[in-house]
């Protein structure tokens, strides 16, 4: 029971370039959310997958796109990646609302 | 969206009990409180949450004021490996959407 994987754990990128960041639960959970956190803060919420088939906006998505490719998987996008957006990446899953969130082990993105 | 305040910063001698109080004056009859923790270089890890009446977990106890809008985390008896960043968070039932504040980071000194 791996939990809560993200792939890549480092990443490098060149300002317009674009990536995709996955995510991945085996936890047969419903809810699958992405929150990025930047150097001294905390965590703040991207996008979220309230159940397979449905995403929402969270506090900061521009710049962002995301998929809930089944319910195990929650992909994010960058399609033109910006300095600004350098951060740690951290993907989560829950049961349901109000419930307990598991959080992966985090994508460490550099935009230079 | 209700908002929570938490100390910068704790220090706590090992082995003794640590309290980290939160501040949620704005909380609704519908928030439930969270209370998450980041280890170095780790993704947060739930701790504890509760609503209106106190709870106790293998790791901590959560006390809630009677009037909810304070909480207090406590660890019995804090180890070096509680030295983290602590999280109070409120969420809304009904949404999906955890406020993140920037913490208590919680110093364990041997």
């Amino acid at each position: 029971n791996a939990g809560v994987t993200q792939t890549p754990k480092f990443q490098v990128l060149k300002t317009g370039q674009s990536m995709t960041l996955q995510c991945a639960q085996d936890m047969n959970h419903n809810s699958m959310y992405w929150y990025r956190q930047d150097p001294g803060m905390g965590l703040r919420l991207i996008y979220y997958s309230a159940s397979e088939g449905t995403t929402d906006k969270g506090e900061v998505p521009n710049g962002y796109n995301v998929s809930r490719l089944n319910k195990r998987e929650f992909s994010l996008r960058l399609e033109s990646a910006a300095p600004s957006q350098t951060s740690v990446y951290f993907c989560a899953s829950s049961p349901g609302h109000s419930y307990e969130q598991y959080f992966g082990p985090g994508t460490r993105l550099t935009v230079t | 969206d209700a908002k929570t305040t938490q100390p910068n910063s704790m220090e706590s001698n090992e082995e003794e009990p640590v309290h980290l109080p939160c501040n949620h004056s704005t909380i609704s009859g519908t928030d439930y409180i969270h209370w998450y923790r980041q280890l170095p270089s780790q993704g947060p890890e739930y701790v504890i949450h509760g609503l209106t009446s106190n709870v106790n977990n293998r790791m901590a106890s959560l006390a809630i004021a009677e009037d909810r809008k304070s909480s207090t985390l406590i660890l019995h008896r804090a180890t070096l490996r509680d030295a983290a960043v602590y999280y109070c968070i409120l969420s809304t039932s009904g949404t999906y959407k955890y406020i993140f504040g920037t913490g208590t980071r919680l110093k364990v000194l041997a």
